[in-house]
């Protein structure tokens, strides 16, 4: 079945360390986003890429980087700059804009700084 | 911009409750509308959606109708179990992205 893979499911980060959260999908979609969710709230968009080798910061990109050298693939990396990582992540895809779906979600990765 | 204003939570009802989570949108054009569930713990994931004006989409026994008039794309469902308690979440497309409100917490008690 076609989906989003998201791992690991729960990743802990010492004070001070880059770490790196996967996203891979095989839905054959374009676009592919980052979403940070603190308990209680809503999504907050991160980074998104419409194609490969090429994205776009979201409204809360500081401490975060992304690459997308594969169209199925999307890693994050939460970097040492970023304040406060304690977070539920969320990568998600969409097809192309003659589509009318809506996102694909993975599961999601709990990362927690220690 | 495109944004969504959905009802602010929690919401708590007994089992059998009839449920109804209003969502209302602004957007340039007709933009595709979604309803999202969120269980604990996890992603979100796609409950119904509606493409066009005076579409219902429905799923699961609960349903929304795609409003132009009134911009609106209310959840409702009318004998709600313990098992929809969770978070849900409206959402417009534009184009790529999708747009969504701040989420309403529903807990549904035996």
């Amino acid at each position: 079945d076609g989906g989003i893979t998201q791992s690991p499911k729960y990743l802990f980060r010492k004070e001070g360390q880059n770490v790196t959260l996967s996203c891979e999908q095989n839905l054959n979609h374009d676009a592919m986003y980052w979403y940070r969710q603190d308990p209680g709230q809503g999504l907050r968009l991160i980074y998104y890429s419409q194609i490969v080798n090429d994205f776009q910061k979201g409204d809360i990109a500081e401490g975060y980087s992304v690459s997308r050298e594969k169209k199925e693939s999307f890693p994050l990396t939460v970097t040492s700059a970023q304040k406060n990582p304690t977070a539920f992540y969320l990568c998600a895809s969409i097809g192309n804009s003659m589509t009318s779906g809506g996102y694909t979600f993975g599961s999601g990765t709990r990362l927690t700084v220690v | 911009g495109d944004s969504v204003t959905q009802m602010e939570g929690p919401v708590t009802l007994s089992e059998e409750a009839f449920l109804t989570i209003n969502c209302t949108y602004t957007a340039t054009g007709y933009p595709s509308l979604f309803w999202y569930v969120q269980y604990p713990g996890e992603g979100l994931q796609l409950l119904l959606k509606a493409t066009k004006a005076d579409d219902k989409g429905s799923n699961k026994g609960f349903e929304a109708t795609y409003r132009k008039e009134t911009t609106s794309f209310h959840l409702e469902k009318g004998s709600v179990q313990v098992s929809d308690s969770a978070v849900y979440f409206c959402a417009l497309r534009s184009d790529y992205k999708l747009s969504f409100g701040a989420g309403t917490t529903v807990t549904v008690r035996a």
